[in-house]
């Protein structure tokens, strides 16, 4: 199985910061990464696929990069409601496979 | 607009059944692949099963293979997961997803509780 870890696991941050969060594959995934957001209750929400690709009405204050083994999801800045758990997600080959999550705090 | 409505959660003892179905609405079904992923009370999100459009690839979590069967009735826009010997792990929110490749609408979950 590919194994998807992400970090940090929980991030402290402001209104208004940039946020880098990492997600690495244990083997090669080309561009084969997603990347979600989820909020208490609610259900994953996608935000970016293949890597780089914005969801359609997704801000675009959010980015996808990376290729291979490597990716990062950015937040150029932070507003009141991108507060929440962000999890990466490989579609390479099965099983699919999730990070950990990241949570995101005030 | 697209939909995806789960339904068919509750409380069950361990080694009960359950089935658990999803009807979709505002995209063409038929054509779309499907995913079932949980999630346990205060864990992260674990995928289950995937189906193809006309469930004839079917792949299955190495967790509930064997135990559950993913299905669906393209005439009925539904999907379903039939679980059967079920533990106390497979406690979770489980969601159906439609998937593109990666899964870009979701349903709002259906909670499973096992516990006697």
């Amino acid at each position: 199985d590919i194994q998807m870890t992400q970090s940090p696991t929980s991030l402290s941050a402001s209104v208004g910061d940039r946020v880098t969060i990492t997600c690495r594959a244990s083997q090669s995934i080309t561009t084969y990464l997603n990347w979600y957001q989820q909020k208490p209750g609610k259900a994953p929400k996608l935000l970016i696929y293949a890597a780089s690709n914005l969801q359609g009405g997704v801000s675009s204050r959010f980015s996808g990069s990376g290729s291979g083994t490597d990716f990062t999801l950015t937040i150029s800045s932070l507003q009141p409601e991108d507060f929440a758990t962000y999890y990466c997600q490989q579609s390479y080959r099965t099983p699919i496979t999730f990070g950990q999550g990241t949570r995101l705090d005030i | 607009e697209v939909q995806l409505v789960e339904s068919g959660g509750g409380l069950v003892q361990p080694g009960g059944s359950l089935r658990l179905s999803c009807a979709a609405s505002g995209f063409t079904f038929s054509g779309s692949w499907m995913y079932w992923v949980r999630q346990a009370p205060g864990k992260g999100l674990e995928w289950v099963s995937r189906i193809d459009t006309d469930g004839t690839s079917i792949t299955y979590a190495d967790s509930v293979k064997g135990r559950f069967t993913i299905s669906r009735d393209n005439a009925k826009s539904t999907l379903f997961l039939q679980m059967n010997s079920l533990r106390t792990e497979d406690t979770a929110v489980y969601y159906c997803a439609r998937v593109l490749g990666w899964a870009d609408y979701w349903g709002q979950g259906t909670l499973v509780t096992v516990s006697s």
